[in-house]
Order: structure tokens, then sequence, then C-alpha cells
């Protein structure tokens, strides 16, 4: 079974650029999760879908995020325009039972210059 | 709100030394306590977990004991190898809940 993918693996932006981040959850997994590790500081929670609803969004910090996820199958997370403060690994996550069935991906380091 | 809060890092072993990595956490009722694992290059692997009180999880010569008296979670380890190397994630989420809350992380080098 393949795992959670995300991509890309890396990116580096400039500050004010736009930047996508794709992941693709498990087959057949209908909850998808994102999170966000600053440097250094703990992993936070971002947002969660099920199937292509937005079951709790309360994690993302600002209306220059937006996650979309296109027919409950895969998600994207743009970020627009990017600041330095936004640097760091996205994670994303998928599950069928909630938080007992998590799978995460490797995550995509970002880093805004 | 809930959280959790681990030791600082980075911690530096020797091979075969024990380890141990503190957790404590803040949560109203009782949630469900976690280990994560992420070694270089790859994503967050579920260590071991640990759904109430007094539970002992286990997993690859780790454990940790939840520990509801003092809120505590923390990973042991009697005899660490080179392939322990990683950054440890200590997380709780509620058992009604969707979401992990996580630690800070404590990066763990093993020298030979």
């Amino acid at each position: 079974e393949a795992g959670v993918t995300q991509f890309p693996s890396h990116s580096v932006i400039e500050k004010g650029q736009t930047v996508t981040l794709r992941c693709d959850p498990i087959s057949g997994h209908d909850n998808l999760y994102w999170y966000r590790r600053v440097m250094g500081k703990e992993i936070k929670f971002l947002l969660h879908f099920v199937k292509e609803s937005k079951q709790d969004e309360s994690g993302m910090p600002n209306n220059r995020f937006l996650a979309e996820r296109t027919g409950g199958t895969y998600s994207t997370l743009k970020v627009q325009p990017a600041e330095l403060e936004d640097s760091g690994v996205y994670f994303c996550a998928s599950s069928q039972v909630r938080v007992t069935g998590y799978t995460f991906g490797s995550g995509t380091r970002l880093t805004v210059v | 709100g809930d959280s959790v809060t681990q030791m600082e890092g980075p911690v530096t072993l020797s091979e075969e030394a024990f380890l141990t990595i503190n957790c404590t956490y803040t949560a109203t009722g009782y949630p469900s306590l976690f280990w994560y694992v992420q070694y270089p290059g790859e994503g967050l692997q579920l260590l071991l977990k640990a759904t109430k009180a007094d539970d002992k999880g286990s997993n690859k010569g780790f454990e940790a004991t939840y520990r509801k008296e003092t809120t505590s979670f923390h990973l042991e380890k009697g005899s660490v190898q080179v392939s322990d190397s990683a950054v440890y994630f200590c997380a709780l989420s509620r058992n009604t809940g969707n979401q992990f809350y996580f630690g800070t992380g404590t990066s763990l080098t093993v020298i030979p």
C-alpha cells in the first residue's frame, strides 16, 4: 500500500511569492490533515478535511493560507503571498478512523527568503 | 488548553547508553498519549502509544508509561543504538478529537 505522498520535498521561494504544496493521502482515507513545524517549535495542527469538506480549520494562521481537497482525493495548501515566518516543515497525514490510524507523509520543507 | 512539554535537546549518547526523554502534558479529561519518531529524510512514524492511566506502551525496545498522577509519559530505552538517532515527538489526543497536540521534539544522536 502506498503511503502518504507529499511534494515537493523542499521548496525555496522569495518573500511575496506563491507556493503550493501537495499531499496525496492513502487511497480510501477520508480524513486528511495538515500540520506545520516551525523551526525548533512544536508541530501544530492546521486543518482537517473529511472527504472534500473542511471539518476543522482552526489552526490556519491567517488568510494567506488556502487549503483545498479536490473531489476528496489529494489536497493542496497554497501560501500567497509567502512571508519569512511561513518557513518550516509542512506535514500531511491521512486516516480512515480519526487519530487512531494516522499515517504521516515525509513533509515539505519550505524556506522563504 | 491541551499542550505537551518535552525535554529540550539535542541529546547525544554513546551506543548502549540508557535513554530517557521527559514528557509532561496538560489536558482536560483523559487523553491518549503517543510517541512519534522521525528518522532522517522520513515522515513521522508512530513509535508507541497508551490510551489510559497506568498503561505501558512499548515498541523496538522503547517504553513509556502513562502516569496520570504526574501527568507524564517519559520515553525510555535501556540500550540505544546508532540506528535510534532521530527526532522524537511526544503527543496527545483527546479520545473524541481529531487532532494531535505535539511537543517541540527532541533530537537524539547516538555515537558509536
